[in-house]
């Protein structure tokens, strides 16, 4: 069974940095690109970035593009977003997600995070 | 690519059949994937390529369109189909979703 368990989100100022986790099970973790995807409050899903199956590669929407690295450990089946410079516009439930190969197949039952004083 | 869904909420009994819209602001060939989100569970993949049902969705739900519209309908509708269901474009990056559709029990 495909199992991916976001971790890391919560509270924390602006400016600040916060770095979300996405532990994957059930699947060659190496053999498929993933992402992150967010849905703030009462808003609809948003995808965030994305990175090859390999790390190769590295796509991210623009309003985090210099703020947010998506990485991956692929012997630790692990996938991360190092978030820098929050802003509170950044709050929101943040999912992980397989990527198969331009839609998710499987997502995460998300982590959150908010960002504020 | 912009993605607008309609209706915004539906409502409706179990038995019906329902339909959402999902229309895309320029051309998208086939590639639309539907998701459905409830509470408390990972959002689940029902459609992708406008109208491939995913290992798993019931026959009950069906994709139609290509290009910039797109329909999902759910017929006989049952009690574990009241969620919120969102459409996505693959065609070009960024992918984009719609702003989603709640399905209610009347």
């Amino acid at each position: 069974e495909v199992q991916l368990v976001e971790s890391g989100g919560g509270l924390v100022q602006p400016g600040r940095s916060m770095k979300l986790s996405c532990a994957a099970s059930g699947f060659t973790f190496n053999n498929y690109d993933m992402a992150w995807v967010c849905q703030a409050p009462k808003k609809g899903l948003e995808w965030v970035a994305t990175i090859s199956y390999d790390g190769s590669s590295t796509y991210y929407r623009d309003s985090v593009k210099g703020r947010f690295t998506i990485s991956r450990d692929n012997a630790k089946s692990t996938l991360y977003l190092q978030m820098d410079s929050l802003r509170s516009e950044d709050t929101a439930t943040y999912y992980c997600a397989r990527q198969l190969p331009y839609y998710f197949d499987y997502w995460g039952q998300g982590v959150m995070v908010t960002v504020s004083s | 690519v912009q993605m607008t869904q309609s209706p915004s909420y539906l409502a409706a009994s179990p038995g019906e059949s329902v339909s959402i819209s999902c229309k895309a602001s320029k051309s998208i060939s086939n590639n639309l994937a539907w998701y459905q989100e409830k509470p408390g569970k990972a959002n689940k993949l029902l459609i992708h390529s406008g109208s491939t049902l995913q290992s798993g969705t019931p026959s009950r739900f069906s994709g139609s369109g290509s290009g910039t519209d797109f329909t999902l309908t759910i017929r006989s509708l049952e009690s574990e189909d009241f969620a919120v269901y969102y459409c996505q474009q693959y065609n070009e990056y960024p992918p984009t979703f719609g702003a989603g559709t709640k399905l209610e029990l009347k």
